[in-house]
């Protein structure tokens, strides 16, 4: 199972940021995202396409729809700049196997 | 503190071994599945495997399997990888993740440790 997503989103600070995730009838999967900011490990900041973990701000929220699920950053400050990945945990397999998208680096400008 | 410290990489030959080690601190580390996840240099992740929170089922990745062993100390809250027949496109960061008790979510990460696979 493959998951895809933009490289790279630049946004101003104050503004929203949207980042996609695509797959294969993604609204029958349940989406994840991490935040990694630089030289840090990943945390989770959606979980089951929106929900936000305790201690994530409001201005983070996630969708999922059809082929695609968003994460969408509003009020953009400059400590959300970092890399974003999406996740899905794919049971069609033989055995449960956890798949990443390769990430999009989020740019405050 | 609620951690995941990882410890064991370092610099390896092709065909060589390396036993990975994580230590879990501050929380009930027998409740939770664990997980290996690696990154790559580029960035990307990889699930590489994970072991049920009593050690009973493990589950390996492709690109590991049959090289790769996963397993659990639940006495010491320490979660281990063992690597044999390491290859270069098995250089990366090797965190450690919890799953969250509840569905297979990843809510704690290690900072992970680097293995490079290298002539």
């Amino acid at each position: 199972y493959v998951l895809t997503q933009p490289p790279s989103v630049s946004v101003a600070p104050g503004k929203t940021a949207s980042i996609t995730c695509g797959g294969k009838n993604l609204e029958h999967k349940s989406v994840h995202w991490y935040q990694q900011r630089p030289g840090q490990a990943p945390i989770l900041v959606i979980s089951y396409d929106s929900d936000r973990p305790s201690g994530i701000p409001e201005r983070f929220s996630g969708s999922n729809s059809g082929n695609t699920a968003t994460l969408t950053i509003s009020s953009v400050e400059a400590g959300d700049e970092a890399d974003y990945f999406c996740q899905v945990w794919d049971r069609s397999s033989e055995h449960p196997l956890f798949v990443f998208g390769a990430g999009t680096k989020v740019t405050v400008l | 503190q609620v951690q995941l410290v990882e410890s064991g990489g370092g610099v390896v030959q092709p065909g060589g071994s390396l036993r990975l080690s994580c230590a879990a601190s501050g929380f009930a580390f027998r409740n939770h599945g664990m997980h290996w996840v690696r990154q790559f240099s580029g960035k990307g992740l990889e699930w590489v495997a994970d072991i049920w929170h009593d050690g009973t089922k493990g589950f390996y990745a492709d690109s590991v399997k049959g090289r790769f062993t996963i397993s659990r100390d639940n006495s010491e809250n320490t979660l281990y990888l063992q690597m044999i027949g390491l290859k270069v496109e098995d250089t990366a960061v090797y965190h450690c993740v919890r799953e969250r008790m509840t569905d297979p979510a990843f809510d704690l990460w290690g900072q992970g440790t680097l293995v490079t696979v290298s002539s």
